[in-house]
């Protein structure tokens, strides 16, 4: 079985553009969830989708923002971006079965430089 | 404010050793908790702990959870070389999938 896939690995913008990462999650899971890697955060919690809602969102501006396909792949795009957006952005995969808790697989993640 | 706090920050020890890593942490609506291993990329699924008490066992690995004190250990017994990695402690609140706190992770070196 194929793990998750995130497109592309890398990335490289300016202060001021926008860009879109897309994320395939495994087979058969209908949650995926966006994190945000850096240095001196670590990882931290951008948004969650599952059949193509957001479920819960985590603490960033309203520049992050993302959606999720009926295929499950989702996408996540950040606008008028900032220095501080350079990051490792990753995203997870659930199978979220109805009543249980499942673990998440993460992808290989897209490394965004923002010069 | 909901936090997970992992210690020691690093670890450097040799081939052989056994360590033992902590995992605090101080959230709303508890789920479970989770670790996870990253080396130069993704970060990789290794223990999901719900119930206190209960050993979660993997090879060399080990992981407990103590829902009354608010701790996990993950515990790498006879360490290798390819053990050398930061270990991610994670725990998931509320009633959602996907909403994961981090902790700042343990960056492990196992020296030959």
């Amino acid at each position: 079985k194929a793990g998750v896939t995130q497109t592309p690995r890398y990335l490289i913008k300016t202060r001021g553009q926008q860009v879109t990462l897309s994320c395939s999650p495994i087979s058969g899971h209908r949650s995926v969830s966006w994190y945000q890697q850096t240095p001196g955060q670590g990882l931290q919690f951008l948004f969650e989708y599952f059949s193509e809602t957001q479920r819960n969102k985590g603490n960033f501006p309203g520049r992050f923002s993302g959606r999720q396909f009926s295929n499950s792949r989702s996408e996540m795009n950040v606008s008028t971006l900032e220095l501080g957006d350079s990051a490792l952005y990753l995203c997870a995969s659930s199978l979220a079965s109805p009543g249980s808790y499942n673990e998440q697989f993460f992808g290989p993640g897209t490394r965004l430089t923002v010069l | 404010e909901d936090k997970v706090v992992q210690s020691p920050l690093s670890l450097v020890v040799h081939e052989g050793d056994t360590v033992t890593l902590n995992c605090s942490y101080e959230v709303t609506n508890f789920r479970s908790l989770l670790w996870y291993k990253q080396e130069k990329k993704a970060p990789t699924f290794l223990f999901m702990l719900t119930s206190s008490g209960i050993e979660k066992k993997s090879g060399r690995l080990s992981s407990i959870l103590d829902k009354k004190e608010l701790f996990s250990i993950l515990n790498i017994t006879a360490t290798q070389t390819g053990d050398s990695a930061v270990y991610l402690c994670a725990v998931r609140h509320g009633g959602s999938q996907g909403n994961l706190i981090f902790g700042k992770g343990t960056k492990l070196s196992v020296k030959p």
